[in-house]
């Protein structure tokens, strides 16, 4: 079975600067996606961004931006240049062929001003 | 606002009872996949349909029932309820039914059970 870690279950920053939420995964399979979500205290699941597997080149959509490490089965979130609205609880996800969307455990995110 | 709508948004119920949560997906999606948010078991599959039939099914328990109309709105029946079915219900709606597709999830129902 997939399963998906994330070691930190509550990081912090400072208004402006970078973190980074870890994720690892365990998988036997080739091909697979990995995505981000976000939860803010709303707790709509919202989608931060996502990564192929496949495709070497780490995803990026705006201030945020992922390192792929395949061999590693790693799978980071940074963070850049944190706002005040990035507070939320961040979810690392994992889906292979055939099987359906797993969770990490969940990373809360506090941004101090 | 993600398109996916979800009723009701709040639900206290007692233990024994039955209830039903609804679901509408985005415009154009055919997949509706269920998720259960607790506490300690975090975000759990529960049921995937795609197009009004059942494609995948999860950890969800024998009293929890669930489908997908020909309008591909879809509703969770859960049933004989327990103290341990109090959870965030959410439903979310992909385009397709394959890995690539991105999930989109409502906001979720709170069901309290007592």
């Amino acid at each position: 079975a997939q399963t998906v870690t994330q070691s930190q279950p509550e990081m912090s920053v400072q208004e402006a600067e970078t973190v980074t939420l870890s994720c690892t995964y365990d998988t036997s399979e080739s091909d697979y996606y990995l995505f981000w979500y976000k939860q803010p205290p709303s707790r709509q699941m919202i989608l931060v961004i996502r990564q192929e597997a496949y495709k070497q080149q780490n995803a990026t959509e705006n201030r945020f931006s992922v390192n792929f490490q395949k061999a590693a089965k790693s799978f980071s979130l940074k963070i850049s240049d944190s706002q005040l609205g990035d507070a939320a609880m961040y979810f690392c996800a994992y889906r292979s062929p055939g099987n359906m969307l797993t969770f990490g455990g969940g990373t809360r995110l506090m941004v101090k001003p | 606002d993600s398109g996916v709508t979800q009723t009701p948004k709040h639900l206290i119920t007692a233990t024994g009872q039955r209830v039903t949560l609804r679901c509408s997906p985005r415009s154009g999606d055919l997949s509706v996949y269920w998720y259960q948010q607790s506490l300690d078991q975090g975000l759990q599959f529960l049921i995937q349909y795609y197009n009004g039939e059942e494609r995948a099914k999860g950890n969800i328990l024998e009293r929890f029932s669930a489908q997908q109309f020909p309008d591909l709105h879809s509703e969770l029946n859960l049933s004989s309820l327990e103290l341990g079915d109090s959870a965030l219900y959410f439903c979310a709606s992909s385009v397709g039914g394959g890995m690539g597709s991105p999930l989109h999830f409502g906001n979720g129902t709170r069901l309290t059970v007592t």
